[in-house]
């Protein structure tokens, strides 16, 4: 129940492609969705988040679709450039022991290839 | 400092030996989270503080692990008797508070190899 099951592992997409990644919960008490970005040797970096209470959010190249009756979310990044090679992680939050905690899907590594 | 700080970046120690991880939090950040990043695994919840009250330990997967936060600043994580699969990049973040439109600031994580 609090598994965030994210696809693929992996990714490669070409300069100038849609690299897009899919992340499905069970936990109807998950309310807040975050995307984060990690490269390597360093810490994740929150990339853009979603409330289920809206279908879509975009911030410049990254776009998060929300499928609430479905229980799925996903990231769509236009455009994808050799810098976006990294990698993915979703997550979602739900109020547990008094406090919010993320529950994290195990990752995508994207690879945008010139 | 600008980010939130953890050190060592690196350690490697004996199997059955304890360690010691440090975290130094964003400075008027409230909450302070731990999570262990295992390879080709997401992120998982250790422990979290929030200011003065009480921590959620409900992540610490053994009592082997325990950690403080002094003066709601300065945060360790203690291993006791390592365990070779303790292994893993331990990651602390820190945020205003415990909301979920306050995004949790990571720092670079330590890196424990237990041998």
């Amino acid at each position: 129940q609090q598994q965030v099951k994210q696809s693929p592992q992996s990714l490669i997409v070409q300069k100038g492609g849609i690299s897009i990644i899919n992340c499905a919960y069970e936990n109807t008490a998950f309310d807040y969705f975050p995307w984060y970005q990690q490269f390597p040797g360093k810490g994740p970096a929150l990339l853009i988040a979603i409330r289920p209470d809206v279908s879509e959010k975009k911030e410049g190249r990254f776009t998060i679709s929300f499928n609430k009756s479905a229980k799925q979310f996903s990231l769509h990044i236009m455009d994808s450039q050799p810098g976006d090679s990294a990698t993915y992680f979703c997550a979602a939050a739900f109020r547990g022991a008094g406090s919010y905690q993320l529950t994290f899907g195990k990752g995508t590594k994207l690879s945008v290839i010139p | 400092g600008a980010g939130v700080s953890q050190s060592p970046s690196n350690k490697v120690t004996e199997k059955g030996k304890d360690v010691e991880l440090r975290c130094d939090p964003i400075s008027g950040h409230t909450a302070l989270y731990w999570y262990r990043q295992s390879l080709g695994q997401g992120l998982e919840f250790l422990i979290y503080f929030q200011g003065n009250s009480a921590p959620d330990k409900s992540g610490l997967p053994s009592d082997r692990f325990s950690a403080e936060r002094t003066g709601g600043s300065v945060s360790t994580l203690t291993i006791q008797r390592t365990q070779q699969e303790d292994s893993a990049v331990y990651l602390c973040a820190s945020s205003l508070g415990n909301i979920p439109n306050q995004p949790q600031h990571f720092g670079d994580g330590t890196r424990l190899s237990i041998l």
